[in-house]
């Protein structure tokens, strides 16, 4: 199962709403993780089973979607939130593949 | 606290091998599936191998056949051994702990606890 995000790269300013996509190549029905990564850093998980929020991570952030069209969002940008963020699909567990990453900048 | 420690990454020519570890500390890590994921400088996240409570491997075909999964719950350690390893191998590698939650529409996966990674090098 292949996942594709777009857009590749994204620029944007503190406090915008920006939106992330990710679609699979085949219907994954809600066996869908994002995460946020820092240059130097492990991945974090931000959104498990496409739409519930990992303990800890801000309500800015939200995820939808089932399955082959997915969104990630994030409604009013911080300065910590500037990262790459990926898709990861669990449909084929254990088989399990990320898209190819959305990096977000500062505009 | 609950921690992923890597260790054993370093610099073998093509061809050879290479033994990660990974330490596990501040959870029960026999109660865990675990994977390895690994990503190239500068570019995306791949997965690696994964390996069940009861040490059943899993590896995509990039890499099947030559590297091998394996833990040791008494020390709570998780391995990958890579043999026949090749510049395209080159990456950071990171161990990852595998959550789940069961809800009525079934039981959701995610990786809910990284290490800092150890990097791999494959050059003459």
């Amino acid at each position: 199962i292949q996942l594709t995000q777009s857009p590749s790269s994204l620029s944007a300013s503190v406090g915008d709403r920006v939106t992330i996509t990710c679609r699979a190549s085949q219907g994954i029905s809600s066996y869908l993780a994002w995460y946020q990564q820092k240059p130097g850093k492990a991945p974090k998980l931000l959104i498990y089973a496409a739409s519930t929020l990992q303990s800890g991570v801000p309500s800015r952030f939200s995820g939808s979607g089932s399955g082959t069209d997915f969104t990630l969002t994030i409604s009013s940008l911080q300065p910590e939130d500037f990262a790459t963020y990926y898709c990861q699909q669990l449909n084929s567990y254990p088989s399990i593949t990320f898209g190819q990453g959305t990096r977000l900048e500062i505009k | 606290e609950v921690q992923l420690v890597e260790s054993g990454g370093g610099l073998v020519q093509p061809g050879g091998s290479l033994r990660l570890s990974c330490a596990a500390s501040g959870f029960t890590f026999s109660s865990y599936d675990m994977h390895w994921v690994r990503q190239a400088t500068g570019k995306g996240l791949e997965w690696v191998s994964a390996i069940g409570t009861a040490g059943d491997p899993y590896y995509p075909g990039s890499v099947k056949g030559r590297f091998t999964i394996s833990r040791e719950n008494a020390k709570n350690s998780l391995y990958l051994q890579m043999n026949s390893l090749r510049a395209g191998d080159t990456a950071v590698y990171y161990c990852a702990r595998e959550g789940y939650v069961d809800t009525a529409m079934g039981r959701y996966y995610y990786m809910d606890v990284w290490g800092k990674g150890t990097t791999v090098t494959v050059s003459s």
